[in-house]
């Protein structure tokens, strides 16, 4: 298994301005992903943070609007840029174990953009 | 694209059985999970299914039926810690998962 952490827990942002999330986890990993999840809704995939290269967004993410950075194994960060009211969100990382479709979850970030 | 379709409720009496469905619709599929989230929590991983059949860890099980595209978590000896939501997702390769809207179960004594 994995322990994940994620900075900041939760955050009240003005909007125009950005936010940057942290995870952490604590043992070396290949796979790693960022999710959005409105309260109460499903989650939906934002990108796969891959180590030394570019992140992969799914359709409807841009790199713009969501940079991430991976700069080892164990580390990644999402930043929701230019924040809106519909940015209003939390914000999940986790991690692939390659087991099947086993992903361990960070505790989330819950953003409020006002 | 993928698709995937689970009620958005149900309720059941503790000590009881019950059973989710999850319906989906997928351009490639390798296989269907089920997570559980509580109010406030994250989720968490309870069973992979990537072949026919039911797969049991402990009082959860869980079935698939690639012909059907369908699959369901089943619950036995309910508990009050069970009320929570449960999410079917689906992968379609690279460990990407595409979830569905999630079921609210309420467990009621």
């Amino acid at each position: 298994s994995a322990v994940i952490s994620q900075k900041p827990s939760r955050d009240i942002c003005q909007r125009g301005t950005s936010l940057t999330i942290q995870c952490q986890v604590d043992s070396q990993v290949t796979m790693m992903f960022w999710y959005r999840q409105q309260p109460g809704q499903s989650l939906t995939l934002i990108a796969t943070a891959n180590q030394g290269s570019e992140a992969t967004y799914e359709s409807g993410f841009v790199i713009d609007k969501f940079p991430i950075s991976r700069p080892n194994l164990t580390f990644s960060t999402l930043t929701v840029s230019n924040m809106s009211p519909e940015d209003s969100s939390i914000y999940l990382c986790s991690v692939g174990t390659g087991v099947g479709n086993e992903q361990y979850f960070g505790p989330g970030t819950r953003l409020t953009v006002t | 694209g993928q698709s995937l379709e689970q009620p958005s409720e149900v309720t059941a009496v503790e000590g009881a059985i019950v059973q989710i469905n999850c319906t989906y619709q997928t351009s490639g599929f390798y296989g269907l999970s089920w997570y559980q989230q509580h109010d406030g929590g994250a989720p968490t991983f309870l069973s992979y299914n990537a072949l026919d059949g039911l797969e049991e860890t402990g009082r959860f099980s869980s079935f698939l039926s690639r012909s059907d595209s369908y699959g369901y978590l089943l619950l036995q000896e309910l508990q009050m810690k069970d009320s929570a939501s449960y999410f079917c997702a689906v992968s379609a390769g690279s460990y990407q998962l595409t979830f569905g809207k999630g079921t609210k179960l309420s467990v009621i004594p």
